[in-house]
């Protein structure tokens, strides 16, 4: 069975402070995995994906995050942290030999808080 | 411009009545979804169509039934709502259920309060 863990509530950070969120699936074959943001009272945007080749996934709004199979990872980072970054974070993660039903199986999310 | 835009975005209506929430996605994807997102801000899939056809149906309740008339358009339509129904249904669209790689597409949400 396919699952996805975001181990932590809460990330606080100050602002032009490194940030990472932390993500580890679970998948049985090979994962296709994603980032997704969710501002107050709004929809999920997408963020990155990784679907396969290169380890370090560059996405939108300064963004990355880091494939790494053998801890099972796809952790969130971004060099220099702003005000504006603070949302929630999801996780995400579908498995490619799986029966392709498109389902994509979200972590419990992670709320972001830049500070000044 | 939008996307995927869903309506209505705020709903608060009473027990036992029912009510529908409508998603129309203008990227010309194959495959349209449903999903929840609970007081807890978890996410979990209802629905998924793909052409038109249902590919997947999470244990919904049967109070709660998909309709897609084309595969630009899915709505949801909930009978008998109660207040545990209270979430934000989110629609999204992609372009095939399969490869497993495409982008879900996700709409603004719609916000459901039953009281």
């Amino acid at each position: 069975a396919q699952s996805v863990a975001q181990p932590e509530d809460q990330v606080n950070v100050a602002e032009g402070n490194p940030l990472t969120v932390k993500c580890t699936y679970s998948v049985s074959g090979n994962p296709y995995l994603f980032w997704y943001v969710q501002y107050p009272n709004r929809g999920l945007q997408f963020l990155l994906k990784y679907i396969t080749g290169d380890n370090l996934v560059k996405g939108s709004y300064g963004f990355e995050a880091e494939f790494n199979k053998s801890q099972t990872s796809f952790h969130l980072k971004k060099p220099s942290a702003l005000v504006s970054d603070s949302a929630l974070y999801f996780c995400a993660v579908r498995d490619a030999g799986s029966s392709n039903t498109g389902k994509l199986i979200f972590g419990q999310g992670t709320t972001l808080q830049v500070k000044p | 411009d939008t996307a995927v835009s869903q309506t209505p975005k705020y709903l608060v209506t009473q027990m036992g009545n029912d009510k529908s929430i409508k998603c129309e996605q203008n990227l010309g994807h194959d495959t349209m979804y449903w999903y929840k997102q609970d007081s807890k801000k978890f996410l979990k899939i209802m629905f998924s169509y793909n052409n038109k056809e249902l590919i997947i149906n999470e244990t919904v309740p049967n109070r709660f039934s998909p309709k897609s008339p084309d595969k630009a358009h899915l709505n949801l339509h909930i009978n008998s709502l109660e207040l545990g129904d209270s979430a934000v249904y989110f629609c999204a669209s992609s372009r095939r259920q399969a490869p497993s790689g495409n982008t879900i597409y996700f709409g603004e949400g719609s916000w459901l309060t039953v009281v």
